[in-house]
């Protein structure tokens, strides 16, 4: 089983560009979640997917939007890239109720410059 | 109250010694603390994790110490290892919160040779 897939793993993009990252899970877990990164900032929840058609700000949500495109995929759009949304970002997905384990992708290294 | 404050920020502790990790939380509904290990370029993956009716849990080398009327829990490595090395997450959920994880900000551990 492959898990959690992230694609891609590098970006490079320029301020006010857009890109969408791609998560996709094979463990037919019921919610996914995005996350960022930052160094000393922990892990901070942008969006999340409880259960196939529903999604849910997190944290830091501003500059994003997602969809959860079925119960496998879910994905992260940055409309117009800022420098602040440098970052790693992770995709993970759980079981759901009643069971908390998280699976976490590999990571998306995105630099906006 | 919805914080999980974790310390120390790092940690350098020699081979075949104890390191120890803790962490606090506020939020008395918190029902489940898993520790994630994250390994440098990869995503964080569970360790080990504790629910509130247990006072201690151990995995082979790795233990979870919890204290309820304190509001705190702990990951102890006993007999630490160079492979041990990595990134360590605390975190915290309840079952009212979507099974949302809060985490803590990490700590960055270091076994000496």
């Amino acid at each position: 089983n492959a898990g959690v897939t992230q694609t891609p793993k590098f970006q490079v993009l320029k301020t006010g560009q857009s890109m969408t990252l791609q998560c996709a899970q094979d463990m037919n877990h019921n919610s996914m979640y995005w996350y960022r990164q930052d160094p000393g900032m922990g892990l901070r929840l942008i969006y999340y997917s409880a259960s196939e058609g529903t999604t849910d700000k997190g944290e830091v949500p501003n500059g994003y939007n997602v969809s959860r495109l079925n119960k496998r995929e879910f994905s992260l759009r940055l409309e117009s890239a800022a420098p602040s949304q440098t970052s790693v970002y992770f995709c993970a997905s759980s079981p759901g109720r009643g069971n908390y384990g998280y699976t976490f992708g590999s990571g998306t290294r995105l630099t906006v410059v | 109250q919805q914080q999980v404050k974790q310390s120390p920020q790092s940690l350098i502790v020699q081979k075949g010694g104890i390191s120890i990790i803790n962490c606090a939380y506020e939020n008395t509904a918190f029902d489940y603390f898993p520790w994630y290990q994250q390994f440098p370029g990869k995503g964080p993956a569970l360790l080990i994790a504790i629910r509130p009716d247990v006072s201690e849990k151990k995995e082979g080398r790795f233990t979870i110490s919890f204290n309820k009327s304190a509001k705190q829990f702990s990951l102890h490595i006993m007999d630490s290892q160079p492979g041990d090395s990595a990134t360590y997450f605390c975190a915290a959920s309840m079952t009212d919160s979507n099974y949302q994880l809060i985490w803590g900000a990490g700590t960055k551990l270091i076994i000496k040779p």
